[in-house]
């Protein structure tokens, strides 16, 4: 059975400062993706990561992924409010057909 | 990008009842689909894997027959919560992903908050 483990669960933080979330899964993996979700929304699709040692930046995050060690990093640097959200990783396993199991979601809290 | 809608938003039913749920692929087709279930301050849970022209895959502890799942077409599939409980209240999100294409995106519609009351 695949199970994917964020860490840590809850994250508050200053503005401006850098943190970075962990994505850990215990088998091997298609595909890894990062969501965001705002209170009362659906998901927002952030990245999409496919291979060992693929890196993705949008903005003021950006995602890797080390398949070797099962292991996906979403890095925020100088956070600012705005990116105040729940944020998931999810693992699509070789033999998921695409199903996708998700994380425990990470809380993020960005003060002024 | 492509865009899943799910209609109703919104329900609430009085225990007992039926409710459907839609959940519609706008601009591609999409031969697979999945629900999922999202309980306040949880993840989200996949409850069943919607197949066009046949019979869904549930997940394990999910109940066929309390959860019926039909894929009638490319673009749609529905989900019904027959005699529905509190308990059932929660949030449901379909998926659907782009097969075939080199992103391997994965659309979410925008949820259906259904209250039983």
């Amino acid at each position: 059975e695949l199970k994917v483990e964020q860490n840590p669960l809850f994250l508050s933080m200053q503005e401006g400062k850098n943190y970075t979330i962990y994505c850990n899964y215990s088998t091997t993996s298609d595909r890894l993706y990062w969501y965001r979700q705002d209170p009362g929304k659906s998901l927002e699709s952030l990245f999409v990561l496919l291979s060992n040692g693929a890196v993705k930046q949008e903005g003021r995050l950006m995602a890797s992924l080390d398949t070797k060690a099962r292991l996906s990093t979403l890095h925020i640097t100088a956070a600012v409010h705005d990116l105040s959200a729940t944020y998931f990783c999810a693992v699509d396993g070789k033999t998921s057909g695409s199903r996708l199991t998700f994380g425990e979601g990470t809380q993020l809290t960005v003060n002024p | 990008g492509a865009v899943v809608s799910q209609h109703p938003s919104r329900v609430i039913c009085k225990s007992g009842t039926s409710v459907k749920i839609e959940c519609r692929s706008l601009d591609f087709q999409a031969t697979t689909m999945f629900w999922y279930r999202q309980f306040p301050k949880q993840s989200l849970m996949l409850m069943a894997t919607s197949n066009e022209g046949s019979k869904a895959t549930y997940e394990q502890g999910v109940e066929k027959d309390k959860f019926l799942i039909n894929h009638a077409s490319l673009t749609l599939s529905t989900l019904t919560v027959t005699s529905a409980h509190p308990e059932d209240s929660s949030f449901y999100i379909c998926s659907a992903p782009l097969l075939g294409r080199a992103s391997y995106e994965q659309y979410f519609g925008p949820g259906t908050r259904l209250t039983v009351t």
